[in-house]
């Protein structure tokens, strides 16, 4: 069954530092991956998409095929960047989407 | 029409109540979501409609939710007989299709609901 495992559910890390959001998931066909943010009192929103290895605010993700990952990385974490991270699998050929369950990343002064 | 609209913001009914959520999506996207996020967990995805193409039900957990969608438009989603554990939010997202890579989905603010 597809999966997406998201093992941390808060991280927190001092400003300056670099951060890594985990992602690993579970599907053996080609995956589509994103990551979703929410910032505090605000709504759900796209982050960055695998396909297009983009740089986000300063976000990057990876696909690893070997390691089934896609972790979620920035070199020097802003207060800004708290908020809540949630990882989707998007299956081929189908519109449906599996999110993890979250990561809350808190940045500390 | 800027965004992905939900209503109510909030609902507090008593269980066994029958309880409707509506969804507004971006005028234009024919993709309509819906996902339960209970406390402390994940999106669940509940069900999902594409145009004239027969709805996507397979995250429906009992025959006591149910959704509807009028064209490309307003989607309403119902939970009848409301049980305890339905206490969730539940979002509502709204995409367009086509898009290699998989399209963006618009999320609304969501829908808050408490069963007593």
């Amino acid at each position: 069954a597809q999966r997406v495992t998201q093992p941390e559910k808060l991280l927190s890390v001092f400003k300056g530092a670099p951060v890594e959001l985990k992602c690993n998931y579970s599907y053996s066909g080609s995956p589509e991956l994103f990551w979703y943010v929410q910032y505090s009192r605000q709504r759900l929103q796209l982050l960055l998409r695998h396909i297009s290895r983009e740089s986000i605010k300063g976000f990057t993700a990876d696909l690893n095929k070997g390691e089934t990952s896609f972790h979620l990385k920035k070199p020097f974490a802003q207060e800004e960047d708290s908020a809540m991270y949630y990882c989707a699998l998007r299956t081929s050929g189908t519109y449906k989407y599996i999110f993890g369950t979250g990561t809350r990343l808190k940045v500390l002064a | 029409g800027a965004g992905v609209s939900q209503s109510p913001s909030n609902k507090v009914t008593e269980k066994g109540k029958d309880v409707e959520l509506r969804c507004d999506p971006i005028s234009g996207h024919t993709a309509l979501y819906w996902y339960r996020q209970r406390l402390g967990q994940g999106l669940e995805f509940l069900i999902y409609f594409q145009g004239n193409s027969a709805p996507d039900k397979s995250g429906l957990p009992s025959d006591r939710f149910s959704a509807e969608r009028t064209g490309e438009s307003v989607s309403t989603l119902t939970i009848q007989r409301t049980q305890q554990e339905d206490s969730a939010v539940y979002l509502c997202a709204s995409s367009s299709v086509g898009l290699a890579g998989g399209p963006e989905q618009f999320f609304g603010p969501g829908t808050r609901l408490t069963v007593l």
